[in-house]
């Protein structure tokens, strides 16, 4: 069965500090991204990759920046967390760009 | 600013009822799709249906399309408890390039 699979379920950091989040897929999948969540928002797109090594900012890229060394693996970097990154992340995949995206659980981040 | 907006907020019906959410969208799109979150938890893909199709079923959900109206509706027929979940449509611009645009989501409540 199709997995993503995101390193944290929660994650509690102090403002300041560098934060690591990471994805895994195992479907082969060219196109990875990363989502934050809060309420009343919905999903708003960060970044996302469509092969390895390359990224393409989204809807709200400040802040962040990622990582994708490895078709399997995409990684979001917070270079120096504040408050109000606190949030539910969520890492997805899919092989054709816009359709059928698989979803990791996601991590609630609280940056204190 | 969010491309798709779910309408109602929040459903609360009985267990056997239909429950039906409708999404609605600004510019034109390639396909809408819908997903499924349950609570603290990623989202799941139910359906997607393109621009040129009007209605698609999957089980128990039925899926319309009135691209006129730019509008969609997903129908959960004979609910159960099971069913009580966030659903969020999101579109896929007609513009090239853009990508998948959630919006904010309906709770679904189904009591037994």
């Amino acid at each position: 069965d199709v997995k993503v699979t995101q390193s944290s379920r929660y994650l509690v950091k102090r403002t300041g500090e560098k934060v690591f989040l990471e994805c895994v897929q195992d479907m082969d999948h060219e196109n990875m991204f990363w989502y934050r969540q809060d309420p009343g928002l919905g999903l708003r797109l960060i970044y996302f990759s469509y092969d390895v090594k390359m990224k393409e900012k989204g809807d709200i890229p400040e802040g962040y920046s990622v990582s994708r060394e490895k078709k399997e693996r995409f990684s979001l970097i917070l270079e120096s967390a504040s408050t109000n990154q606190t949030s539910m992340y969520l890492c997805a995949s899919t092989r054709t760009p816009n359709e059928k995206l698989f979803f990791g659980s996601g991590t609630q981040l609280s940056v204190l | 600013s969010q491309q798709g907006e779910e309408d109602p907020q929040a459903l609360s019906i009985q267990e056997g009822e239909n429950a039906t959410m409708n999404c609605s969208y600004k510019t034109s799109i390639n396909n809408l799709q819908w997903y499924r979150q349950n609570s603290g938890r990623g989202l799941v893909h139910l359906i997607l249906i393109r621009s040129n199709e009007r209605e698609k079923h999957s089980g128990r959900l039925r899926v319309t399309l009135d691209t006129s109206k730019k509008s969609s509706s997903l129908l959960i027929t004979a609910s159960r408890a099971a069913d009580t979940a966030s659903y969020f449509c999101a579109t896929e611009p007609g513009n090239a390039g853009n990508m998948l645009t959630f919006g904010g989501g309906t709770r679904l409540m189904v009591k037994p």
